[in-house]
C-alpha cells in the first residue's frame, strides 16, 4: 500500500520568508499531486508531477519530484499571508489517491 | 479544467435519517468516481471507488450497507448515508476520473458537510 508522510505538519512563518515541505511516499507512486485547501473548502489543485526531475513553479510556489528518493517537495518563496491554508501531497498508486496528513501553514506578519 | 459538482453543499439531518449527495460531472465523462471523507483537521481518507455500472469498491473498515454508493451514469455517482448517526458528520468530497483525454488527472467537487444531530 502506498504511505505517503509530509513534513512538518504544521508551519509557522513569517511574510517574505522561504521555506519547503516535504513529501515522502513509500512505494512506487505514477504521479505526485500537491493540493490546497481553504478552510470548509475542497482542495484547490496545485501541481501534479509526472516524472523523475519534474520541476513546476506557479508563483511564489514551486514543486520538485525526485522518484528515486521517493521525495517530493514544495517549496516557498517569500511568503505572503495570501498562502496561509493546508497543503496536501497525495501520491497516485494508479487507483486512487493516497493522501499524506497535510501541512497547516501560517503566514504571519 | 473540468467541473466537478456536489450537491448538498451542506445538509443538516437528524439521527436514524438517511442523506443521499450527488457528485455530478459537468463537462466530461467520468468513468470512476471517489468518495472521500474528511474529519475537522484531519487529511482526506478514501471511502470507495465507484466504477459506471458496476459495483463500488469499498476500503477497509467502510460499512458498504451504511454508505450506499451508486454510479448510474458516467456524469453522476451518489453516496447514501444510511441511518446516519452523530459520527458520521463529517465533510465528504467526490472526484471524478475522465474517460478521456487526461487520464491522470482527478477533479474534486466542492465538498458536502454534513452534520448528524
Amino acid at each position: 500500500e502506498l504511505k505517503v508522510e509530509q513534513n512538518p505538519l504544521f508551519l509557522s512563518m513569517q511574510e517574505g520568508k522561504n521555506y519547503t515541505i516535504y513529501c515522502n511516499y513509500s512505494t512506487t507512486s505514477d504521479r505526485l499531486y500537491w493540493y490546497r485547501q481553504d478552510p470548509g473548502k475542497s482542495l484547490e489543485s496545485l501541481f501534479v508531477l509526472l516524472s523523475n526531475g519534474a520541476v513546476k513553479q506557479e508563483g511564489r510556489l514551486m514543486a520538485s519530484l525526485d522518484t528515486k528518493a521517493r521525495l517530493s517537495t514544495l517549496h516557498i518563496t517569500a511568503a505572503v499571508h495570501d498562502l496561509s491554508a493546508t497543503y496536501f501531497c497525495a501520491g497516485d498508486s494508479g487507483y486512487a489517491l493516497n493522501f499524506g496528513k497535510g501541512t497547516s501553514l501560517l503566514v504571519t506578519p | 479544467g473540468a467541473v466537478v459538482s456536489q450537491h448538498p453543499s451542506r445538509v443538516i439531518c437528524k439521527s436514524g435519517t438517511s442523506v443521499k449527495i450527488e457528485c455530478r460531472s459537468l463537462d466530461f465523462q467520468a468513468t470512476t468516481m471517489f468518495w472521500y471523507r474528511q474529519f475537522p483537521k484531519k487529511s482526506l481518507m478514501l471511502m470507495a471507488t465507484s466504477n459506471e455500472g458496476s459495483k463500488a469498491t469499498y476500503e477497509q473498515g467502510v460499512e458498504k450497507d451504511k454508505f450506499l454508493i451508486n454510479h448510474a451514469s458516467l456524469t453522476l455517482s451518489t453516496l447514501t448515508v444510511t441511518s446516519a448517526h452523530p459520527e458520521d458528520s463529517s465533510f465528504y468530497i467526490c472526484s471524478a476520473r475522465g474517460a478521456s483525454g487526461v487520464s491522470y488527472e482527478q477533479y474534486f467537487g466542492p465538498g458536502t458537510r454534513l452534520t448528524v444531530t
